[in-house]
């Protein structure tokens, strides 16, 4: 079993919708979550990050925590062209790494 | 240009030689990390430092991988009788502490192996 799991998609949303991308994880100790973005040919950069169950919205993202089932999802409101990029799922060790998953590949097509 | 620097952008080398890459991390972080990334997958951990001490190297890496921070500022990653399989993008990373985990990449070193 993989530490971070995620669907490599790829995910096709019309321009508009919302799109939802989904992450498991393997160790129940963790306790931080992040996600970063990546465009084609760039380096990845951290969109948000969430910590405690729940919902944290920022603009028209929002990461939701659910620790009991190991699973966390970002939601993007209001999809745009713009955000058409591989999405990868991150999960902070007790060691202190940062372990990623393979990355969900959104398009937005308008 | 204050953000993470890494050298070469690209190499291309024969199988069975040797290479190394630097990164200059951003100057006031003192958490570096370096990280391999090949087509359509995540970036997988090598190795990380906390300034000069390098804290945790993956268990999956060959021993043919070295990766030194000796004053706890720029950091090199060497690989040695590099094989095919070693193609991909190396990814350095720094940051001023994991809490927030805030990873700030460099633009990568891209190496292939003939």
């Amino acid at each position: 079993q993989k530490e971070v799991e995620q669907n490599s998609g790829p995910l096709s949303v019309p321009e508009g919708a919302i799109a939802s991308l989904n992450c498991t994880y393997s160790d129940r100790g963790s306790q931080s979550f992040f996600w970063y973005r990546q465009y084609s040919g760039k380096s990845p950069e951290l969109i948000m990050f969430i910590y405690s169950n729940g919902d944290k919205e920022d603009g028209r993202f929002t990461a939701q925590l659910n620790k009991a089932s190991q699973y966390v999802s970002l939601l993007i409101r209001d999809s745009q062209p713009s955000d058409s990029a591989t999405y990868l799922c991150a999960v902070a060790s007790n060691t202190g790494k940062l372990i990623f998953g393979q990355g969900t590949t959104l398009q937005v097509k308008p | 240009d204050t953000g993470v620097s890494q050298n070469p952008r690209h190499k291309i080398t024969k199988r069975g030689q040797n290479v190394t890459f630097r990164c200059d991390p951003i100057s006031e972080h003192n958490r570096l990390y370096w990280y391999r990334q090949t087509l359509g997958q995540g970036p997988e951990f090598l190795t990380y430092f906390q300034n000069e001490a390098q804290l945790e190297k993956s268990r999956l890496l060959s021993d043919r991988f070295s990766a030194e921070r000796p004053k706890g500022s720029f950091s090199t990653l060497e690989i040695q009788r590099t094989e095919q399989g070693d193609s991909a993008m190396y990814l350095c990373a720094s940051s001023l502490n994991l809490v927030a985990g805030e990873l700030f990449f460099g633009e990568g070193s891209r190496l292939t192996v003939l």
